[in-house]
């Protein structure tokens, strides 16, 4: 079992649908990363966060350190959401990733 | 631009060729991560500094790569003889850890083809 697991690891929706992606990690964490790459590109970071929520712009993040769980959400979603979304804990001292959720919003 | 810069972004080189990528990481940042990045799949752990010192390597490393941090700021990345198997998006990345964790930015990448 991986350290780190998300789900799903596909996702297809229409444009303006309501979008959720989960991480469940296993290791004691002080934080998390929620990680974006489109097709081609680099990764950019989306949100750092230790507890609650954090909202930018359409994207929320949540996380529940005792339950070990963290949920990205993106409202109104748009065909430029579209990309692979990855969230990353810090082991001992590295990242873990988690293999990622592919996204595509379509038109 | 103070970000996490790398270069080359694009790399092609025949067999057996050596290849040096170059990592600036943010300037305050005291570690540096490479990572390697296959189509389809997840970054990969290569080996990380902590200022001037390697602390990790993966066992993904063979003795071909060989990664190094002078002075605590820019990184190399060196991969001698390559094979095609190395053709992949090189990721660098950089934080200011602290405590249990620091905030992961990540460069462009350095694209590698090996034909």
């Amino acid at each position: 079992k991986n350290e780190v697991e998300q789900s799903p690891q596909n996702l297809t929706a229409q444009e303006g649908e309501f979008i959720t992606i989960n991480c469940s990690y296993s290791v004691g964490i002080s934080a998390l990363h929620w990680l974006q790459q489109h097709p081609g590109g680099g990764i950019v970071s989306l949100f750092m966060l230790s507890s609650g929520k954090k909202k930018h712009g359409r994207l929320i993040a949540t996380i529940n350190i005792q339950e070990k769980h963290s949920s990205l959400h993106i409202t109104a979603s748009h065909p430029r959401d579209s990309a692979v979304y990855i969230c990353a804990v810090p082991g001992t001292y590295k990242y873990i990733f988690g293999t990622g959720t592919r996204l595509k919003v379509l038109a | 631009d103070t970000g996490v810069s790398q270069d080359p972004r694009h790399k092609i080189t025949k067999r057996g060729q050596n290849v040096t990528f170059r990592c600036d990481p943010i300037s305050e940042h005291n570690r540096l991560y490479w990572y390697r990045q296959t189509l389809g799949q997840g970054p990969e752990f290569l080996t990380y500094f902590q200022n001037e010192a390697q602390l990790e390597k993966s066992r993904l490393l063979s003795d071909r790569f060989s990664a190094e941090r002078p002075k605590g700021s820019f990184s190399t990345l060196e991969i001698q003889r390559t094979e095609q198997g190395d053709s992949a998006m090189y990721l660098c990345a950089s934080s200011l850890w602290t405590s249990r964790s620091g905030e992961l930015f990540f460069g462009e990448g350095s694209r590698l083809t090996v034909l």
